[in-house]
């Protein structure tokens, strides 16, 4: 079956723009998961999803980051203007959500901000 | 300050030897521990994962071990193939609906011919 997708894979901008990083879970899965990794540091988590509940965003480093689930399901990650420092591969995992920990990634959106 | 703590950046082994990667925990609420494996330009594939409860989990070339009162747990992968180079992260949660998963920042492992 189809694993976790994400949009773009790539995307350059400049400092300063809003960006919109997309990411298909795996149907059927209730928990959605944000993670950014810059270079050199393991995997930051930013944000999760479970269900209906409200979401954790205890990960979040600034209020110009914000992420929507729609419907269950797809979810959107903003990041209004953009820093050098947002420059990092943001990765989406999805779960059963049942207690299950394991995750499934995807394969990430490399951002690069000039 | 790093709950998960992976402080070998890289390790060479030699194929068909044993790789042994490491990890420590500072936070003893965790329980449940996992191990990722990342090619580049690809997302983190699971692994294997051990519960508090055991103090080893095997699942073919691929053992992981667990010491509680150490806060320490290791992956050992025997024998080594070309295949295994990848990133490896090791990560730990706390069990119940609390999902949220802390990672180490990664060990290279190179496989040399």
């Amino acid at each position: 079956g189809a694993g976790v997708s994400q949009s773009p894979s790539n995307k350059v901008t400049e400092k300063g723009k809003d960006v919109e990083l997309r990411c298909d879970p795996i149907s059927g899965h209730t928990a959605l998961y944000w993670y950014r990794q810059s270079l050199g540091q393991g995997l930051e988590f930013l944000i999760y999803f479970q269900g209906n509940s409200a979401p954790d965003k205890s990960g979040l480093p600034s209020d110009r980051f914000s992420a929507e689930r729609t419907g269950g399901s797809v979810s959107t990650l903003t990041i209004q203007r953009t820093q050098q420092e947002d420059s990092a591969v943001y990765l989406c995992a999805s779960s059963y959500g049942t207690g299950d920990e394991t995750q499934y990634f995807g394969p990430g959106t490399r951002l690069l901000v000039l | 300050d790093q709950q998960v703590k992976q402080n070998s950046p890289s390790l060479s082994v030699q194929e068909g030897r044993i790789s042994i990667l490491n990890c420590d925990y500072t936070n003893s609420m965790f329980d449940y521990f996992l191990w990722y494996k990342k090619y580049p330009a690809e997302g983190p594939t699971f692994l294997i994962s051990i519960s508090s409860i055991k103090d080893k989990n095997e699942d073919g070339r691929f053992t992981v071990f667990l010491n509680k009162s150490a806060k320490h747990l290791s992956l050992h992968i025997v024998p080594s193939q070309p295949g295994d180079s990848a990133v490896y992260f090791c990560a730990a949660s706390k069990s119940g609906r609390d999902d949220k998963i802390i990672f180490g920042k990664g060990t290279r492992l190179h496989i040399l011919p």
